[in-house]
């Protein structure tokens, strides 16, 4: 069954410092999605990501945050200047039509430690 | 805007006792969908099923069950004859179908089952 890539499973990164976390979406799918889930709380969607541009992002996703897409077969989330609150599980989603008929397909997520 | 509502935070059960997770959702929206997600102690996402707000029809899948009523804006979700295995945190989910397709998760419910 197809999956979805995540990569590095776990990441460790100074305070701000730059950070990217990467992607392989499932060849086909057409929307692309990044969720963060703090630990013990609940997931939170971040960003979405249609026709190589964002079609919706929430109030988290502020200017430290970017997404790119950038060979067409990687979805990467970018943080610019990381802070200890963005210590997250990080998890990249596709879906082929957006989840009318397929739903999301979810990969096994980043672990992002801010210290 | 929408909301789910996932009241039990935890819930303990014994072995082969069955279990029902509630799941309450809020949306102003005619046409959307519903999930529920497993999150076993491994952290990855596990989808169990997508329902659209069209088919209030029950669903049954070994020993999962769901009931979807609209009138009461419930999906509620039925372990039966629980297992071990079944212990993690379970997340009910509503997406709405414009341009992002956003699923918005409830805090989750923390099931465990012990022999």
């Amino acid at each position: 069954e197809p999956e979805v890539t995540q990569t590095p499973s776990h990441q460790v990164t100074q305070m701000g410092q730059e950070v990217i976390l990467r992607c392989v979406p499932i060849s086909n799918h057409l929307y692309f999605y990044w969720y963060r889930q703090i630990l013990g709380q609940k997931v939170e969607f971040l960003v979405s990501f249609y026709n190589n541009e964002i079609s919706e992002k929430s109030e988290i996703f502020d200017d430290q945050f970017s997404v790119e897409r950038p060979d067409g077969s990687n979805f990467t989330l970018k943080i610019r200047s990381t802070k200890l609150e963005d210590s997250a599980m990080y998890f990249c989603a596709s879906s082929l039509q957006g989840p009318t008929f397929y739903g999301y397909t979810f990969g096994s997520g980043t672990r992002l430690t801010v210290v | 805007a929408q909301k789910v509502t996932q009241a039990q935070t935890e819930i303990s059960v014994v072995e082969k006792e069955d279990v029902t997770l509630d799941c309450v959702y809020e949306t102003r929206d005619t046409t959307y969908y519903l999930f529920w997600y497993k999150q076993p102690p491994s952290g990855e996402l596990v989808f169990l099923i997508r329902r659209n707000s069209f088919d209030e029809q029950n669903e049954i899948s070994g020993r999962y069950s769901w009931n979807f009523q609209k009138s009461t804006s419930s999906f509620n979700f039925t372990i039966t004859a629980s297992q071990v295995v079944d212990s993690a945190v379970y997340f009910c989910a509503l997406s709405r179908l414009n341009s992002g397709y956003a699923l918005n998760f409830g805090k989750g419910t923390s099931l465990l089952v012990t022999p």
